[in-house]
């Protein structure tokens, strides 16, 4: 199975700041990676598709990068909404796996 | 508008059994891959099972596997997760979503997300 990794576990940050969230594979994953955001109680939504892809009606403000093992997530410039848990999770092979989650927390 | 809502959940003992549906509206279902993903009480997210749209290609976690089984009648827009022996590990929301193709030979995100049944097994 492919072991993904995110980091840090825990971000505090401000509204208004540039965030960075970290996700690793344990091997090659071809760029079929997604990012979802979770706030307590809700489902998870779609924000990034293959790595770089913006969701549907996803604000810009959210951007994905990355290759190979290591992809990112930046929040450009955090807003209120954003504060939550933040999960990547590989679609290159079966079975699908996330990562353990990055929570997002006002400083 | 898309709409995935889960229903079945509910309290049961070790070892016994429970059956969860998830009903589609809102979009083609018989065209979409579809797909189980749990969370623990204050964990992280597990995916557990897939479904082709035709249900010719299924596969499942390893936590699950010879447990539960992944089913779709695609007449009825319904997708269905039986569960079997279940423990109490197996407490949870479970989740359905809609499999959206990404590319590749058999590449899936999801990209609809229904908003959860809660399986207590206790």
């Amino acid at each position: 199975d492919i072991q993904m990794t995110q980091s840090p576990s825990t971000l505090s940050a401000s509204v208004g700041d540039r965030v960075t969230i970290t996700c690793r594979a344990s091997q090659s994953i071809s760029g079929f990676l997604a990012w979802y955001q979770q706030k307590p109680g809700r489902a998870p939504k779609l924000l990034i598709y293959k790595a770089s892809s913006l969701g549907s009606g996803v604000p810009s403000r959210f951007s994905g990068s990355g290759s190979g093992t290591e992809f990112t997530l930046t929040i450009s410039s955090l807003q209120p909404d954003d504060f939550a848990t933040y999960y990547c999770q590989q679609y290159n092979s079966y079975p699908y796996t996330f990562g353990q989650g990055t929570k997002l927390e006002i400083k | 508008e898309v709409q995935l809502v889960e229903s079945g959940g509910g309290l049961v003992q070790p070892g016994g059994s429970l059956r969860l549906s998830c009903a589609a509206s809102g979009f083609t279902f018989s065209s979409y891959s579809m797909n189980w993903v749990r969370q623990a009480p204050g964990k992280g997210l597990e995916w557990l099972s897939y479904i082709n749209s035709v249900s010719s290609a299924i596969y499942y976690a390893v936590s699950v596997k010879g447990r539960f089984t992944i089913s779709r009648d695609n007449a009825m827009n319904t997708l269905s997760l039986q569960m079997n022996s279940l423990r109490a590990e197996d407490t949870a929301v479970y989740y359905c979503a809609r499999g959206f193709y990404g590319g590749g030979a058999n590449n899936f995100y999801m990209d609809v997300w229904g908003k959860g049944t809660t399986v207590t097994v206790s």
